[in-house]
């Protein structure tokens, strides 16, 4: 299943298949990166970060990709569980600034 | 090592009153932000401090509301009078001198009535 930052905020995918969240961000001067995980009723919790000079980067059965040409981040999920339901935020931080700024968020549902 | 701590995890107040929301970063860490958080949106910058220092408050709405960080307890977030719209959750994040990534508390849920 694959979604597209705002114009598809939901995921459903099927347990054991994998995900692919999308995000669009905004800022060229961006260099940092990072998706968050939120469940509900819950703060954001960090799941992976790549920096700009950098155009993959792979943890425990998650990957990002950061595509600088068109300003596009992606998180993978492989093999995806009950447990990755959730909330999954993309983030970004200048090169000059403190603050991340976050998009509006991709619901994923993980159907047993 | 104790994570982000924030209190209280949920706070009512009425229109008109003040809400104080605190935070204590894990331990170490020197640089506090505060975030908020309308429902089913992402999260929107509001303040960064350091110690006894406002470093960005670009995010901060111009009136009621107001941060500090002390040398010693909690990073406080007050807000004065507040409105329905005051109705967020509210998080804190935390991160060492010179760090990029930042931790988030769990947040405090307000609801104005």
């Amino acid at each position: 299943g694959e979604s597209v930052g705002l114009h598809l905020p939901t995921l459903s995918v099927q347990e054991g298949d994998n995900s692919i969240i999308n995000c669009a961000y905004s800022n060229s001067a961006s260099d940092y990166f990072i998706w968050y995980k939120q469940e509900s009723g819950k703060g954001p919790q960090f799941i992976i970060d790549i920096r700009s000079n950098m155009d993959k980067r792979q943890g425990q059965r998650v990957t990002v990709l950061l595509n600088k040409t068109v300003k596009h981040l992606s998180l993978q999920i492989a093999a995806t569980q009950p447990g990755d339901s959730a909330v999954y935020f993309c983030a970004e931080r200048t090169n000059t600034g403190n603050q991340f700024y976050f998009g509006t968020g991709t619901s994923l549902t993980v159907i047993p | 090592n104790a994570g982000v701590m924030q209190n209280p995890r949920h706070l009512v107040r009425r229109r008109g009153q003040e809400a104080r929301l605190r935070c204590s970063p894990m331990k170490g860490h020197s640089h506090v932000y505060w975030y908020r958080q309308l429902p089913e949106e992402g999260l929107k910058f509001m303040v960064y401090l350091q110690k006894e220092n406002i470093i960005d408050e670009s995010g901060m709405p111009k009136e009621r509301f107001s941060a500090e960080f002390p040398k010693e307890g909690p990073s406080i977030l007050r807000i004065q009078q507040v409105v329905r719209g005051d109705s967020a959750a509210y998080f804190c994040a935390s991160s060492p001198a010179g760090g990029r990534e930042q931790f988030f508390g769990p947040g405090t849920r307000l609801t104005v009535l």
